[in-house]
C-alpha cells in the first residue's frame, strides 16, 4: 500500500515567517499534487510536479519533488494570514489506475497576524 | 463558468437508512472522481469513472457502496444500510480526460453525518 506522510500535521507562524512542511513516501509516484482545502471547501490545487528534482514557484511559494520521485516540499516565505489552511500533498500512482490520487493527511497552517 | 456542485451539503440520518449524494461535475468533463475525507484525514480515494463506465471501483470499502453515471455526467454515490463510521465529507471531483498529472477540480463536499 502506497501512503504519504506529511509533517508538521499542525502549524502555527506568526505572519512574516518562513515555513517548509514535508510529503515523504517509500513509493515511486508518477507526478504529485499540493493543494490547499479551507473549512467547508474541496481542496484547490496549487501545483503538480512531475519531473525527479523538479522546483516550481508559485509568488512565495516554493515546491520541490525529490531525484527519486519519492518525496516532495513545500516551502512558504513570509508567510501571511491568508496562507492558513490544510496543505495536502497528493500522489499519482506509479503505473497504477490513471485518476487514483493517494492523499497524505495533510499539514494544518495557521498563520497569526 | 461553474465549477464542480455537490448536493446536498449536508445530510443526517440514522443508522441503517439509505443515502444518496449527487456530484455535478463541470461541463466536459469525462473523469469523475469520488473520494471521502473523515475527520482529521486527507481524502480518501473511492471510485473512478471514464464517462459512464466506472474505471476503479478499488476504494470502495464494501458493498454498501455503490455509485452510478448513467449518461456520462451527473453521478449519484449511494450508501446502503449507513452505519456511524460513514460519517465523513464525500468529496466529488472532476477533470477533462482523467490523466495522472491532470488537475481534478474539486467541489465542496457532502457532509454526511450517521446517527
Amino acid at each position: 500500500t502506497q501512503l504519504l506522510e506529511q509533517s508538521p500535521q499542525f502549524l502555527s507562524i506568526q505572519e512574516g515567517e518562513n515555513l517548509t512542511v514535508y510529503c515523504n513516501s517509500s513509493s515511486v509516484f508518477s507526478s504529485l499534487q499540493w493543494y490547499r482545502q479551507e473549512p467547508g471547501e474541496g481542496p484547490v490545487l496549487l501545483v503538480t510536479v512531475v519531473t525527479g528534482g523538479e522546483v516550481k514557484k508559485l509568488k512565495r511559494l516554493t515546491f520541490q519533488f525529490g531525484d527519486a520521485r519519492k518525496d516532495s516540499s513545500l516551502h512558504i516565505t513570509a508567510a501571511q494570514p491568508g496562507d492558513t489552511g490544510l496543505y495536502l500533498c497528493a500522489g499519482a500512482d506509479y503505473g497504477g489506475s490513471q485518476g487514483n490520487l493517494i492523499f497524505g493527511k495533510g499539514t494544518k497552517l495557521s498563520v497569526k497576524p | 463558468g461553474a465549477g464542480v456542485s455537490q448536493t446536498p451539503s449536508n445530510k443526517v440520518t440514522e443508522k441503517g437508512k439509505y443515502v444518496e449524494l449527487r456530484c455535478d461535475p463541470i461541463s466536459g468533463h469525462t473523469a469523475l472522481y469520488w473520494y471521502r475525507q473523515s475527520l482529521g484525514q486527507g481524502p480518501e480515494f473511492l471510485i473512478y469513472f471514464q464517462g459512464t463506465g466506472a474505471a476503479d471501483d478499488s476504494g470502495l470499502p464494501n458493498d454498501r457502496f455503490f455509485a452510478v453515471r448513467p449518461e456520462g455526467s451527473v453521478s449519484t454515490l449511494k450508501i446502503q444500510r449507513t452505519e456511524r463510521g460513514d460519517s465523513a465529507v464525500y468529496l466529488c471531483a472532476s477533470s477533462l480526460s482523467g490523466g495522472d498529472a491532470e488537475t481534478q477540480y474539486f467541489g465542496p463536499g457532502t457532509r454526511l453525518l450517521v446517527l
